[in-house]
């Protein structure tokens, strides 16, 4: 139990366009959901977080504007990276709350931008 | 200002030996503290918990140490196997159900055969 998927595990775009990322409960409500972003050698740093059906909350220094996040259901937590740029290029990271205090990783999304 | 602490970026430990990663914290609003295990180019996985009221936690191998007065945690694994090769996060949060996890910078760790 407790899975989160998150989709694409890995994207290559251009730079200037955009990629969404998914992430996915599948065997139950997340109504908070955590997106990390991982640059090599460091750690996982808290971009935002995401809760259903309100605006979600972003970590000091992350563009709201660039990093949209949409939470539109219990199960789903959206992340576009708009206007991608290779400075943009990582792995992001999705999270969701499954129970007390059990946190359920997606597997990441590298993101390459070229 | 990093509120947990892996000083030690990589640890090399013969296969078979006890491994004890360290983490420290800064912030006593923690109350619940979590070690992580991520393989590269995959999502961490949830390895084992503490909370503020307990000072020790078991489950098989890996034994969770925690100093409150010290702001200090560690994690033992013993034996450790070839396949403990992976980066360690240690991580903290609030009591309620939705604060969010603050990682620390994680600690690599190396079994040597």
């Amino acid at each position: 139990g407790a899975v989160v998927s998150q989709h694409p595990s890995w994207v290559i775009c251009k730079s200037g366009t955009s990629v969404k990322i998914e992430c996915r409960s599948l065997d139950f409500q997340a109504t908070t959901m955590f997106w990390y972003r991982q640059f090599p050698k460091q750690s996982l740093m808290l971009m935002a977080t995401s809760n259903e059906g309100s605006k979600a909350t972003y970590e000091q220094g992350v563009e709201k504007d660039k990093f949209l996040i949409n939470h539109a259901s219990l199960t789903l937590s959206t992340l576009t990276v708009t206007s991608a740029h290779p400075e943009d290029s990582s792995f992001y990271i999705c999270s969701a709350s499954s129970g007390a205090y059990g946190y359920t990783f997606g597997s990441g999304t590298r993101l390459t931008v070229v | 200002d990093q509120q947990v602490k892996q000083n030690s970026p990589s640890l090399s430990v013969q296969e078979g030996r006890i491994s004890i990663l360290n983490c420290d914290y800064t912030n006593s609003m923690f109350d619940y503290f979590l070690w992580y295990k991520k393989y590269p180019a995959e999502g961490p996985t949830f390895l084992i918990s503490i909370s503020s009221i307990k000072d020790k936690n078991e489950d098989g191998r890996f034994t969770v140490f925690l100093n409150k007065s010290a702001k200090h945690l560690s994690l033992h694994i013993v034996p450790s196997q070839p396949g403990d090769s992976a980066v360690y996060f240690c991580a903290a949060s609030g009591m309620n159900r939705d604060d969010k996890i603050i990682f620390g910078k994680g600690t690599r760790l190396h079994i040597l055969p």
